[in-house]
C-alpha cells in the first residue's frame, strides 16, 4: 500500500540529547514536509523540501535540522538547541505537479523530553 | 501572515445532528481544504476546493469555497460517533506548504 511512515510513534528523550524522527514515503511524491502540533493549535511548518539534496526552513525552524538524502526519506532531528521540544509532529508530502496543496500526512510521532 | 479564523472552537453533537463550521480569513485564497484529524493520529484529507463559489460534497460532508474568496463552510449531515475529532481548514501557503486554522474539535453529547 502506497503511504507514509513514520517512526517512532512514541519517543522519550532526555534534555541535552538530539533525537532523530524518521518519515518515508512510497507515493513518488517530489515535495516533503515537517510540521510541529502543539495541544489546540494547528500545524506549524518546521522545514521543507521540494527536490533531493534541497531543503528550506519554515516558521519554525530553530533547534531542528533535516536532510533529503533520497526521495523517499525526509528525516528530522531535533537537537538540543530546541528549548520546548515536547509536540506532535507530524510528516508530510506532495507532488509538485497540480494540486500540489494536497498533502498526506503520516500518523505522526510524539516527543516528550523528561 | 494572514490571519485564518476558525469557528466554533468546539462543539458537541449527538448522533443524527447536522454540523457546520467555517473559516474566515481577512486575505482572499486560491484554495480551501479541509482535514480532519484523529486523537493521535495524522490529519486526513476530507474535500479540497479550488475555485470561488464551488460547492463540494463527500459522502454526509459537503464544503463551499465563498464566493469572496475569503471564507469557506463544512457541513457533516446526519452525524455518527465516528465524526468525533479535530477538523482543520486550511490554505496553500507561497512555499507548497499548508496553513492551518486552530481547528474545531467535534465531541459526543454526554
Amino acid at each position: 500500500d502506497g503511504g507514509i511512515t513514520q517512526s517512532p510513534k512514541y519517543l522519550f528523550r532526555k534534555e541535552g540529547q538530539n533525537v532523530t524522527l524518521s518519515c518515508e514515503q512510497n507515493l513518488n511524491h517530489d515535495a516533503m514536509y515537517w510540521y510541529r502540533q502543539d495541544p489546540g493549535q494547528g500545524l506549524r511548518l518546521i522545514y521543507y523540501s521540494q527536490i533531493v539534496n534541497d531543503f528550506q526552513k519554515g516558521d519554525i525552524a530553530e533547534g531542528y535540522s533535516v536532510s533529503r538524502e533520497k526521495k523517499e526519506s525526509f528525516p528530522l532531528t531535533v537537537t538540543s538547541a530546541q528549548k520546548n521540544p515536547t509536540a506532535f509532529y507530524l510528516c508530510a508530502s506532495s507532488r509538485l505537479a497540480g494540486p500540489y496543496n494536497e498533502q498526506f500526512f503520516g500518523p505522526g510521532t510524539r516527543l516528550t523530553v523528561l | 501572515g494572514q490571519q485564518l479564523n476558525q469557528s466554533p472552537q468546539s462543539m458537541f453533537i449527538q448522533e443524527g445532528e447536522d454540523v457546520s463550521m467555517n473559516c474566515t480569513s481577512s486575505s482572499i485564497f486560491n484554495t480551501w481544504l479541509w482535514y480532519k484529524q484523529d486523537p493521535g493520529e495524522g490529519p486526513v484529507l476530507l474535500i479540497a476546493l479550488y475555485k470561488a463559489g464551488e460547492l463540494t460534497s463527500n459522502g454526509r460532508l459537503t464544503a463551499q469555497f465563498g464566493i469572496t474568496r475569503k471564507d469557506s463552510f463544512l457541513n457533516i449531515s446526519a452525524s455518527i460517533p465516528s465524526d468525533v475529532g479535530i477538523y482543520f481548514c486550511g490554505y496553500g501557503g507561497s512555499q507548497g506548504n499548508l496553513i492551518f486554522g486552530k481547528g474545531t474539535k467535534l465531541s459526543v453529547k454526554p
